[in-house]
């Protein structure tokens, strides 16, 4: 089963800052994911993102939000000037060579004050 | 769109015995891939069975298994001997050919001791 990282575990930001998530797969992937869990709702996709771009989004991936893969195995989602409403569990995936299941990190617990 | 409904918001069960819960999704989709995610309390998300779509056999792993009604639309998830380690949410989603994760409400379940 393919292991993936995230840090940090848990992020405190103001409304207003930037925040960069971060996703460490531990082997060679090429599909990547982003999702987030808003306490209590459901799970959202954000953002698919292959072979360095990104390739599926949604509705909720406005402007706001980045993804980048900087140097070839960090995977990064850059929220900037963060909103209260952007407090929720953000989740990275990845799928393994040759397969479609998604194997998830462990989560960033996002809170905006 | 694709829409997944979980219409059991809990659901209890005795330890040692077996529960099912249900999951019903929509699409117009021919091909697409079925996927139940248990979530503890620590809010990890762990992948507990898959089921493809074009397969006619239900997916089995270990004490979990499901129950793939094509026609009707639903995959429900049976877990026998019930431990009390089984106690968490329950996701049922649905990925289609971009492979997009689509959640339902997500069940949690209680394990009476």
């Amino acid at each position: 089963e393919p292991e993936v990282t995230q840090t940090p575990s848990h992020q405190v930001t103001q409304m207003g800052q930037e925040v960069i998530l971060r996703c460490v797969p531990i082997s060679n992937h090429l599909y990547f994911y982003w999702y987030r869990q808003i306490l209590g709702q459901k799970v959202e996709f954000l953002v698919s993102f292959y072979n360095n771009e990104i390739s599926e989004k949604s509705e909720i991936f406005d402007d706001q939000f980045s993804v980048e893969r900087p140097d070839g195995s960090n995977f990064t989602l850059k929220i900037r000037s963060t909103k209260l409403e952007d407090s929720a569990m953000y989740f990275c995936a990845i799928t393994g060579l040759d397969s479609y299941e998604q194997y998830f990190g462990p989560g960033t617990r996002l809170t905006v004050t | 769109a694709q829409t997944v409904t979980q219409s059991q918001p809990e659901m209890s069960v005795q330890e040692a015995e077996t529960v099912t819960l249900s999951c019903t999704y929509d699409t117009s989709e021919s091909d697409y891939y079925l996927f139940w995610y248990k979530q503890p309390p620590s809010r990890q998300m762990i992948l507990v069975i898959r089921q493809e779509a074009y397969k006619q056999q239900n997916a089995t792993e270990n004490r979990f298994s499901v129950n793939f009604q094509k026609a009707a639309k639903s995959f429900s998830l049976k877990i026998s001997d019930s431990q009390l380690g089984d106690a968490a949410m329950y996701f049922c989603a649905f990925a289609d050919s971009n492979y997009q994760l689509i959640w339902g409400a997500g069940t949690k379940l209680i394990i009476k001791p």
